[in-house]
């Protein structure tokens, strides 16, 4: 069965670390995975894409990587805040389809 | 200015009821969708439109009724409410199948 996957338990790390997230997907074979972020309370808001043919993208303190052998998304924080401190969620999406799947989300707490 | 609006955002009602969430956007996107969070904060898509056309319809109890009169607009009516569907709805909108944009989500109790 399809199924996306992210550490379900909640990570906690200190201020300055960097913050390591995983999303593994099984049975899929997408074009897109995307990183949200949501806070208690809000909307899930966007942070990165990346496509199937990319390895890595990175935003400021933000690093994605995309390896389609291993079925796996990495989401890096560098210099972690507490400002940081939310659930990410990954979302993945095959190619000629405007529909994402998404994760189950971590909560990441970032301890000042 | 709210990207994408919706209204209402706490929703409090008996079972049986039939209830409707609103949806706006003023990002000119072609695409809205509807998600349900469940109480594990599992976000699930529930419909899509493109174009006021539905292109996305998943495995939703038919009491789901979704409407869009225009690009911008995308409401969610749902019959006979059950207490399975307590839960936060959100709406989202995007150009194409891009990165979407998200409500704050409409948070629907059922008593």
């Amino acid at each position: 069965s399809q199924k996306i996957e992210q550490n379900s338990e909640a990570l906690n790390i200190q201020e300055g670390k960097t913050a390591t997230l995983t999303c593994n997907y099984t049975n899929y074979s997408p074009a897109y995975l995307q990183w949200y972020r949501q806070d208690p309370g809000r909307g899930p808001v966007f942070l990165l894409l990346i496509r199937e043919n990319e390895k890595e993208k990175r935003k400021e303190r933000l690093k994605v990587t995309f390896d389609t052998t291993l079925k796996q998304s990495l989401f890096h924080i560098t210099a972690s805040q507490p400002a940081d401190s939310a659930t990410y969620l990954c979302a993945i999406a095959t190619s000629g389809t405007y529909k994402y799947i998404f994760g189950t989300g971590t909560r990441l707490k970032v301890l000042a | 200015d709210t990207a994408v609006s919706q209204t209402p955002k706490y929703l409090v009602t008996q079972m049986g009821n039939d209830k409707s969430i609103k949806c706006e956007q003023n990002l000119g996107h072609d695409t809205m969708y509807w998600y349900k969070q469940d109480s594990k904060k599992f976000l699930k898509i529930m419909f899509s439109y493109n174009n006021k056309e539905l292109i996305i319809n998943e495995t939703v109890p038919n009491r789901f009724s979704p409407k869009s009169p225009d690009k911008a607009h995308l409401n969610l009516h749902i019959n006979s409410l059950e207490l399975g569907d307590s839960a936060v709805y959100f709406c989202a909108s995007s150009p194409g199948g891009k990165p979407q944009h998200f409500g704050d989500g409409t948070r629907l109790s059922i008593l």
